[in-house]
């Protein structure tokens, strides 16, 4: 069964610091996506970032980046001088076929003043 | 205007009720999603959408029961439901069926 594993509950962060999420995934298919969702306390969920399985570069969205290690089945999102509109749910997600995304259980990022 | 609007944002029911949840998506996508968000628990799919025919169905309690009249709208009807259904309910749409979704506000359900 493919499965996304997200170890940590919850993190904080100084405010203009940098922080890492870590998210596993476990799959035998070698051709899918990867996608980090963040949800901020007013619940809509907006799409951070996307990765591609077959590229070998490492996704990059202003301030958000990942760290895409295909052969460890890990996807970190790294976020770089962390904002206070930053605090939110964070999840991980995957998907190789069509439409069943599977998502991780979430981390809880809090941006501290 | 949000791209996924999701009415109404709270809802109260007894277990008795029939009520629904309606979702409508004004990015002209052709795949609309129904998900349940429950407090330490990943995202549970419920049921998939694409040009108003049904392609995911994870068996979900008969209870629910979803309806798209078109690819713009999407309803969930709920009928007889138990106090463990209580959850935030997400709707989505996406384009592609392997690319970004998007999400609507949610609509927290109650059921007492």
């Amino acid at each position: 069964a493919q499965t996304v594993t997200q170890s940590q509950p919850e993190m904080s962060v100084q405010e203009a610091e940098t922080v890492t999420l870590s998210c596993t995934y476990d799959t035998s298919e070698s051709n899918y996506y990867l996608f980090w969702y963040k949800q901020p306390p007013s619940r809509q969920m907006i799409l951070v970032i996307r990765q591609e399985a077959y590229k070998q570069q490492n996704a990059t969205e202003n301030r958000f980046s990942v760290n895409f290690q295909k052969a460890a089945k890990s996807f970190s999102l790294k976020i770089s001088d962390s904002q206070l509109g930053d605090t939110a749910m964070y999840f991980c997600a995957f998907i190789s076929g069509t439409y069943k995304y599977i998502f991780g259980t979430g981390t809880r990022l809090k941006v501290l003043a | 205007e949000t791209g996924v609007t999701q009415t109404p944002r709270h809802l109260v029911m007894g277990m008795t009720n029939k009520k629904s949840l309606k979702c409508e998506q004004h990015l002209g996508h052709n795949a609309m999603y129904w998900y349940k968000q429950s407090a330490k628990k990943p995202l549970e799919l419920m049921f998939v959408y694409s040009l108003e025919e049904r392609v995911e169905n994870n068996s979900v309690p008969s209870r629910f029961s979803p309806e798209c009249p078109n690819s713009s709208h999407l309803f969930l009807h709920l009928h007889t439901l138990q106090p463990e259904d209580s959850a935030l309910y997400l709707c989505a749409s996406s384009q592609d069926p392997r690319g970004a979704i998007y999400f609507g506000e949610g609509s927290w359900l109650t059921v007492v």
